[in-house]
């Protein structure tokens, strides 16, 4: 057990929908990333937030957005679902800014049908 | 634009063999090195890293090794163990606390 919680773990829905995944971070982590597996692929940096604040951004959609609540928490939104965007979808969560050595949750695959 | 490659999807080794997992970076800027292992149903683990100020680190079973001059790094594990059965990703990044670019995975397979 990593100590990073993503809920749900598993997620399906029609194209056009909106759905949010949750983070829970590992007590402590001030940053947290998320990251898209698609089928077949290496894990793709979407954005990290730290204490809060959005500090780096990757390859995210306009139609996908992330925020980092006080508590630590994140949520990551993706809007206006295409087909391709079915994939599973990582959180991590680091003490610092350094994503090395970053913890990762188990993931929400979601499905879009 | 793949910039960190993992070109073998799959490698099966003998248990208690040694197993060797290939990476190969395109950008030059790239300074540090992780690898992952992944189980089915899990997010990945942190395994080993390196720096682009060594060649080599070693912890335990597992050796990463780095060429830079030819962009190339490789995991190293002895001897290999049934529970070493998983998917590992390589990743890379220009600097500790910048983004990490993930390769597609080797999966290897310990045959008992």
């Amino acid at each position: 057990d990593s100590g990073v919680t993503q809920t749900p773990k598993h997620l399906i829905t029609a194209t056009g929908q909106r759905v949010t995944l949750r983070c829970s971070p590992r007590s402590g982590d001030l940053s947290v990333y998320w990251y898209q597996q698609s089928l077949d692929q290496g894990l793709q940096f979407l954005i990290q937030y730290y204490n809060g604040e959005e500090r780096a951004k990757g390859n995210i959609l306009e139609r996908f957005s992330a925020q980092q609540f006080p508590d630590l928490h994140s949520e990551l939104n993706l809007s206006s679902l295409e087909l391709g965007d079915s994939a599973l979808y990582f959180c991590a969560s680091s003490p610092g800014q350094a994503n090395t050595e970053a913890f990762f949750g188990q993931g929400t695959r979601l499905t879009v049908v | 634009d793949q910039q960190v490659k993992q070109n073998s999807p799959s490698l099966s080794v003998q248990e208690g063999r040694i197993s060797i997992l290939n990476c190969d970076y395109t950008n030059s800027m790239f300074d540090y090195f992780l690898w992952y292992k992944k189980y089915p149903a899990e997010g990945p683990t942190f395994l080993i890293s390196i720096s682009s100020i060594k060649d080599k680190n070693e912890d335990g079973r597992f050796t990463v090794f780095l060429n830079k001059s030819a962009k190339h790094l490789s995991l190293h594990i002895v001897p290999s163990q049934p529970g070493d059965s998983a998917v590992y990703f390589c990743a890379a990044s220009e600097e500790m606390e910048e983004k990490l670019t993930f390769g597609t995975g080797t999966r290897l397979t310990i045959i008992p």
